[in-house]
């Protein structure tokens, strides 16, 4: 069974810095691109970053860039966001997603980590 | 960037009903697009994928079609537990967007 488990999640100031996790288990997670997905409350959905299989190609929304890096450990199956000079506007529900080889998007989801930037 | 439009942005329909949801590309995204159903405090769940291919698990009642700049989602009988938000995804270009959501209530 496909798991995706987030963890990290928390507050924060605004400027500080939090590192999301998200532990994979049930496939092999080295052979899929991986994404972040973040809703802010009461939200839509806003897609955030992907990841290739081999942490080579890395692309990011607009809004994060220079600010948050994604990264994997395959050793580890496990998927990182790196989010430094957050905002106020960064906080949401974020969620770890696997990207299906056939559809192109994200089939299995986790559970999601709650970031608020607040003072 | 590839705009999405979600039509209609809310929803009132009742047990049985056939609806309907629009997303509109702001370019020609092909066949690159998914459909989600979210219920409060849960993640996403995906319906469909390359626009018109039923995700394995998910009733036949769900359905997709389109290619280009305009896609549908159809219900074609609505059921209790199918009262959520929908969303459209393109995966066609970076940055990858989402469409507003539209609420489907029960009338």
């Amino acid at each position: 069974e496909v798991q995706l488990v987030e963890s990290g999640g928390g507050l924060v100031q605004p400027g500080g810095s939090l590192r999301l996790s998200c532990a994979a288990s049930g496939f092999t997670f080295s052979s899929y691109w991986m994404s972040w997905v973040r809703q802010a409350p009461g939200k839509g959905l806003e897609w955030v970053a992907n990841i290739k299989q081999d942490g080579s190609e890395k692309y990011y929304v607009d809004s994060v860039k220079g600010r948050f890096t994604i990264s994997r450990d395959n050793a580890k199956n496990s998927l990182y966001l790196q989010m430094n000079s957050l905002r106020a506007e960064d906080t949401a529900v974020y969620y770890c997603a696997r990207v299906d080889w056939v559809g192109g998007n994200p089939d299995y989801w986790g559970q999601g980590t709650l970031v608020t930037v607040s003072s | 960037d590839i705009q999405m439009t979600q039509s209609p942005s809310s929803l009132s329909a009742s047990v049985g009903d056939r609806v309907t949801i629009t997303c509109r590309a702001s370019q020609g995204i092909r066949n690159d697009l998914g459909w989600y159903q979210q219920k409060p405090g849960k993640a996403p769940k995906r319906l469909i994928y390359a626009a018109s291919s039923l995700q394995s698990g998910v009733p036949s009642r769900f359905s997709g079609s389109g290619s280009g700049t305009e896609f549908t989602l159809t219900i074609s009988s609505l059921q209790p537990e199918d009262f959520a938000t929908y969303y459209c995804l393109q995966h066609n270009s970076y940055p990858q967007t989402f469409g507003q959501g539209t609420k489907l209530e029960i009338k």
